[in-house]
């Protein structure tokens, strides 16, 4: 079965950077990307970003544009996300989503498998 | 980057319809997702591509489109219904393909 696992909650301080990944299984992993999302106390969903598995292409929201940066492991089926420069709105937990798609129905993917999610706490 | 507004709260009653709306410039012409979230867990999908069903989402689950609207119907509302619903989008030819609407509350009354 489909699964994605992400490491442990980090603490950082401002202006610390934190880096957390997202390990596949349970399907080929270069056949689907992945995408970041994050949701912060009582927010709504973000969208962060994605990274393809397949040839580690990225787009990334452009609000983040410069803090982050996605990156794909395939011996360990593992995909990446570090944010650097860390402030107190980043505090949220961060969830990894496998971006589905058909190839019949192009430019619609979905995410339609998701990590537990990570809290990430910035604070001084 | 496009935006998809959903109104901040639905409540029904035990049995009845609820009806979430998704709108939004491009909604019509592309296609759209739909996720459940209950606290402390992460999203769940439970229509995507405007109308169709993953696996194990029961058939109270619909999704339909009319023009710049989606809307994610769930019949004969149960207490387990209760829970936040996100739609999103998806555009490649975009500098932020990755859209989620912002959201809703599901009350059972």
């Amino acid at each position: 079965q489909v699964q994605l696992v992400q490491s442990g909650a980090e603490v950082k301080k401002p202006g610390a950077s934190v880096k957390v990944s997202c390990k596949a299984s349970g399907y080929t992993f270069t056949n689907y990307g992945i995408s970041w999302v994050r949701q912060a106390p009582g927010q709504g969903l973000e969208w962060m970003g994605w990274i393809s598995a397949y040839n580690g292409n990225t787009n990334y929201a452009q609000k983040l544009q410069g803090r982050v940066t996605m990156t794909t492991d395939t011996s360990t089926s593992t995909v990446y996300m570090e944010l650097r420069s860390l402030r107190s709105d980043d505090t949220a937990v961060y969830y990894c989503a496998r971006n589905y798609f058909e190839i019949r129905r192009p430019s619609g993917d979905a995410f339609d498998y998701w990590g537990q999610g990570t809290l990430v706490t910035v604070s001084s | 980057s496009y935006v998809l507004t959903q109104p901040p709260s639905v409540s029904v009653a035990p049995g009845k319809t609820a009806r979430i709306t998704c709108g939004g410039d491009n909604v019509g012409s592309k296609y759209v997702h739909w996720y459940q979230q209950k606290p402390g867990q992460a999203p769940v999908l439970v229509i995507y591509y405007d109308s169709d069903r993953p696996s194990g989402i029961p058939e109270r689950f619909s999704g339909s489109k009319s023009g710049n609207t989606a809307t994610l119907t769930i019949s004969r509302v149960e207490a387990g219904d209760e829970a936040d619903y996100y739609c999103q989008m998806w555009d490649s030819s975009s500098d932020h393909p990755g859209v989620l609407g912002t959201g809703t509350r599901v009350t059972v009354l």
